[in-house]
């Protein structure tokens, strides 16, 4: 069975630092990927995904990814955050039956 | 309007009583899901379906049963509503060609149970 963990429950961050949120899988093979953002009051939209190849995967708002097949992780990264990043993110992760497993989110706060 | 739009967004209840919850979406998917989203435990799945004839228990199936009216519409039904059904109800939807893994959700649809 496929499963996530995202170890940090909350993060607060200062407007222009560096973000980091972790993912940690567990699956037999190669997994895919994902990371979900959720806005207040929103669904959930694809921030990126990792199938195969290039480690390091870009994704929309200046968001990238690095999948560490040794660790079993897939942390998010953002240079530098901004106000608007706030949000509830989602780690999920897909084996060969294509069923998404969600993480339980880590919510950020972005202070001015 | 939203590619995937669910109705209503907000429903009060009765412990006991009978809830649907509808989607309806303009992608052309083939695949469609429901999810609840509860505080700290994520999204959890309830059932699927890959296209009209074909509807599947995910996760957390007991107490809910759904409808494929058709390759647009899928309906979450609580046949008789107890509290901890109390969540945020996500449908979305999946496109099968050259899979992605990307969901398109809709906004949700909040449920209390009383």
């Amino acid at each position: 069975a496929q499963s996530v963990t995202q170890p940090d429950i909350h993060i607060t961050v200062s407007e222009g630092a560096s973000l980091e949120l972790r993912c940690n899988y567990s699956y037999g093979a190669t997994p895919y990927l994902f990371w979900y953002v959720q806005s207040p009051g929103q669904g959930l939209q694809l921030l990126l995904k990792y199938f195969s190849g290039d480690t390091l995967v870009q994704g929309i708002k200046g968001f990238e990814a690095e999948f560490k097949r040794s660790q079993s992780s897939f942390n998010l990264r953002k240079p530098s955050v901004h106000w608007s990043d706030a949000a509830e993110y989602f780690c999920a992760v897909s084996g060969s039956a294509r069923q998404l497993t969600f993480g339980s989110g880590t919510q950020l706060t972005v202070l001015p | 309007d939203a590619d995937v739009t669910q109705t209503p967004r907000n429903r009060i209840t009765k412990t006991g009583k009978r809830i649907m919850l509808e989607c309806s979406q303009t992608k052309g998917h083939d695949r469609m899901y429901w999810y609840r989203q509860d505080p700290g435990l994520g999204l959890r799945l309830i059932y699927y379906s890959f296209d009209v004839k074909d509807i599947n228990k995910g996760e957390i199936s007991d107490g809910y049963s759904v409808s494929r009216q058709a390759q647009a519409k899928f309906s979450l039904s609580l046949e008789s509503a107890i509290p901890n059904q109390t969540a945020l109800y996500f449908c979305a939807t999946s496109d099968e060609q050259g899979y992605t893994g990307e969901l398109f959700f809709g906004e949700g649809s909040r449920l209390t149970v009383l």
